[in-house]
């Protein structure tokens, strides 16, 4: 049973556009949620975080929105760039580990120049 | 600063024969893990360590075995490799239990 989904799994947008990759999450337990990005040939790395005690969380072009009623968060990215073509994966974890991840299938955003 | 390093790379593997992977971190981390990526799965938790010493289950712990013996080393042991268990390994490692884990650049195992 998969607690966390990504049910995009590719995104195409234009360069200087906004790119939107949503997760949704099934157990109303998780307390902090992730965003890591992955390029080929390499491992995940840390985007962006939120705890379930806020709405927003930003950091520089990107956004990360939860909507705890919806067990829903969003990943903005604005103005996208090329260099942001990327897989996205969403992750959901418990405080106190917050290395202990429960992914998302990942979504592959593809930023056209 | 080598971050988390892991080896081999890439290695392939006859059904049942017996292997172990390797992750190195220079951090001084006490939090290690090791997942693996599957296609259209994300990332699954197979096992992790809270200290040197520890280690615990993850989501998909059957068919490995963990040793955490230094700090700075945790290892993932295939005793008897299946063609299930063709993957993306990744190991991470955190400072504490509230830092976001860093990860390595992947090993790809392959069981025919």
């Amino acid at each position: 049973d998969q607690q966390v989904k990504q049910n995009s799994p590719s995104l195409s947008v234009q360069e200087g556009r906004i790119s939107i990759l949503n997760c949704d999450y099934t157990n109303s337990m998780f307390d902090y949620f992730l965003w890591y990005k992955k390029y080929p040939a390499e491992g995940p790395t840390f985007l962006i975080s939120i705890s379930s005690i806020k709405d927003k969380n930003e950091d520089g072009r990107f956004t990360v929105f939860l909507n705890k009623s919806a067990k829903h968060l969003s990943l903005h990215i604005v103005p996208s760039q090329p260099g942001d073509s990327a897989v996205y994966f969403c992750a959901a974890s418990f405080s106190g580990n917050t290395g202990k991840l429960i992914f998302g299938q990942g979504t592959t955003l593809q930023v056209k120049p | 600063n080598a971050g988390v390093t892991q080896t081999p790379k890439f290695r392939v593997l006859k059904t049942g024969q017996s292997m172990t992977l390797l992750c190195a971190q220079d951090m001084n981390h006490e939090y290690m893990y090791w997942y693996r990526q599957d296609p259209g799965m994300g990332l699954r938790l197979i096992h992790y360590s809270v200290g040197e010493g520890t280690t615990a289950k993850g989501e998909v712990p059957d068919g490995y075995n963990v040793s955490r013996l230094k700090k700075q080393n945790f290892l993932l042991g295939l005793e008897s490799a299946a063609p299930s268990q063709t993957s993306v390994y990744f190991c991470a490692s955190s400072y504490d239990a509230n830092t976001e884990g860093i990860f390595g650049e992947g090993s790809r195992l392959t069981v025919l």
